[in-house]
């Protein structure tokens, strides 16, 4: 089966410019990730769907962060303004609830703000 | 809040060494233990996981056993290989919620 897709692979903004990721998950899966993964730091969870609805959105800074799943598939993940500190990998991972609990990561965009 | 620890790196090894990479587990409950592999240039995959106390996940001739008694979780590999060189990451789902430690870089040499 095809993997967890994103896009773009890599973008180079300027802070206070505003940059969105795009995601697909696996066919099927239910719940969808978006993690942050600064360098040299494990992921940190951003968001959880489960369809088109947020399970979790605590450690997502609201100020500046957005993200949408409006048909319980892809996703977008919308940063404005950005900051320098927002320099990260950013990943998407899907999961089926019935089928475990491992999540499916994609290859991740790697955004840089200078 | 639930949380992962895991040893700190980086870690260099010569081909055919024995590899140990620590990690203990803070959570309430009983969460499933995973271990994913980041080789560079590419996202998190899956390399084992266990589900509950005493289970064995292995992979690829990695292995590692869920002990509850010491919240632990220790990757452990007998022979390691060049292309094992990868960051790997130890993580905890618990209620559908993954927390992952910061990770452990491994470079193997021939």
């Amino acid at each position: 089966e095809a993997g967890v897709a994103q896009s773009p692979r890599y973008k180079i903004i300027e802070k206070r410019q505003s940059v969105a990721f795009w995601c697909n998950p696996i066919s099927g899966h239910a719940t969808l990730y978006w993690y942050q993964q600064i360098l040299g730091q494990g992921p940190k969870l951003l968001i959880q769907f489960q369809n088109n609805g947020v399970v979790d959105d605590s450690q997502l800074p609201k100020d500046r962060f957005s993200a949408e799943r409006l048909k319980g598939v892809d996703s977008t993940l919308k940063i404005q303004p950005a900051k320098l500190e927002d320099s990260a990998v950013y990943l998407c991972a899907s999961s089926h609830p019935r089928r475990g609990t491992e999540a499916f990561f994609g290859q991740g965009t790697r955004l840089t703000v200078v | 809040g639930d949380s992962v620890t895991q040893m700190e790196g980086p870690v260099t090894l010569s081909e055919e060494a024995f590899l140990t990479i620590n990690c203990t587990y803070t959570a309430t409950g009983y969460p499933s233990l995973f271990w994913y592999v980041q080789y560079p240039g590419e996202g998190l995959q899956l390399l084992l996981k266990a589900t509950k106390a005493d289970d064995k996940g292995s992979n690829k001739g990695f292995e590692a056993t869920y002990r509850k008694e010491t919240t632990s979780f220790h990757l452990e590999k007998g022979s390691v290989q060049v292309s094992d060189s990868a960051v790997y990451f130890c993580a905890l789902n618990r209620a559908g919620k993954s927390t992952f430690g910061d990770g452990t870089t491994l470079t193997v040499k021939p």
